[in-house]
C-alpha cells in the first residue's frame, strides 16, 4: 500500500516570505504522480502543483514549486512571495499508473500567512 | 473548466435514516470518487467507480454504498445514518490513467453532514 507522510500539521509564514510544506512517501512503484492541493476556507479543493517521477526537473507554478528528490521519496512544496490569499490547509498525493487513477493523501498541512 | 458539483453543501439527518449524496461532473471523466475529510486524518477514500455500474471499495467502505448509473453522476449512499458518520463528505473525478494529460483529480465544494 502506499502512504504519504505529511509531518506538520501547522505552519505559519509571514507575508511575503518563504514557506516549505513537507512530504514524505512510500511506494515500490516507479512509475507515478504526485500532487500538491490547497483548500482554501471556502472548502474548494483545487490543483497547485503536479510532478511527473519520470521527470528529474522538478515542477513550478509562478510563486510554487517542489523540491522532488525521488530517491529519498521527498516531495516539499515551496511557496515564495506568500500572500494571505496562500492560507489555506495543503494536501499532498501520490497516485499510481494505471489502477484506476487511485489517490493516495496525506493528513494535510494549515498554513497561516501572517500579514 | 471541469466542474463537480455536490447537490448538498449542508445536510443534518437523524440516526438511522438514509442519506444520499448526489454528485455530477461535467467532463465525461471516466473515474469517480468519494472521499471522506476529518481533522487529522486527511482524506480517506470510500469508494471509486472507474466506468458506469462499476464501483470499487476504498479504504474505508463499510456503512456506505455507491451507485453509478450514468457516467456523470456518482451518488454515495449511507443505509442507516449514524452519528460517526459526521463527516464532510468530497466527491471527485478524474480522466482514466491511459491519458497522461487528464492525470488529475478535480474536487466538488464538498457536502457537509451531521447525524444526530
Amino acid at each position: 500500500a502506499q502512504t504519504v507522510t505529511q509531518s506538520q500539521p501547522e505552519m505559519s509564514v509571514q507575508e511575503a516570505e518563504t514557506v516549505t510544506l513537507s512530504c514524505t512517501y512510500d511506494t515500490s512503484e516507479n512509475n507515478y504522480y504526485l500532487f500538491w492541493y490547497k483548500q482554501p476556507p471556502s472548502r474548494q479543493m483545487i490543483l497547485v502543483i503536479r510532478q511527473e517521477a519520470y521527470k528529474q526537473q522538478n515542477a513550478t507554478e509562478n510563486r510554487f514549486s517542489v523540491n522532488f528528490q525521488k530517491a529519498a521519496k521527498s516531495f516539499s512544496l515551496k511557496i515564495s512571495d506568500s500572500q494571505l490569499g496562500d492560507t489555506a490547509m495543503y494536501f499532498c498525493a501520490f497516485m499510481k499508473l494505471y489502477t484506476g487513477n487511485q489517490f493516495y493523501f496525506g493528513t494535510g498541512t494549515s498554513l497561516t500567512v501572517i500579514p | 473548466d471541469v466542474k463537480v458539483t455536490q447537490s448538498s453543501r449542508y445536510l443534518v439527518k437523524r440516526t438511522g435514516e438514509k442519506v444520499f449524496l448526489e454528485c455530477v461532473q461535467d467532463m465525461d471523466h471516466e473515474n469517480m470518487f468519494w472521499y471522506r475529510q476529518d481533522p487529522g486524518l486527511g482524506l480517506r477514500l470510500i469508494y471509486f467507480s472507474y466506468d458506469v455500474k462499476m464501483k470499487e471499495k476504498g479504504d474505508i467502505p463499510e456503512g456506505y454504498s455507491v451507485s453509478r448509473e450514468k457516467k456523470e453522476r456518482f451518488s454515495l449512499i449511507l443505509e442507516s445514518a449514524s452519528t460517526n458518520q459526521t463527516s464532510m463528505y468530497l466527491c471527485a473525478s478524474s480522466l482514466s490513467s491511459d491519458s497522461h494529460t487528464g492525470n488529475t483529480i478535480y474536487f466538488g465544494e464538498g457536502s457537509w453532514l451531521t447525524v444526530v
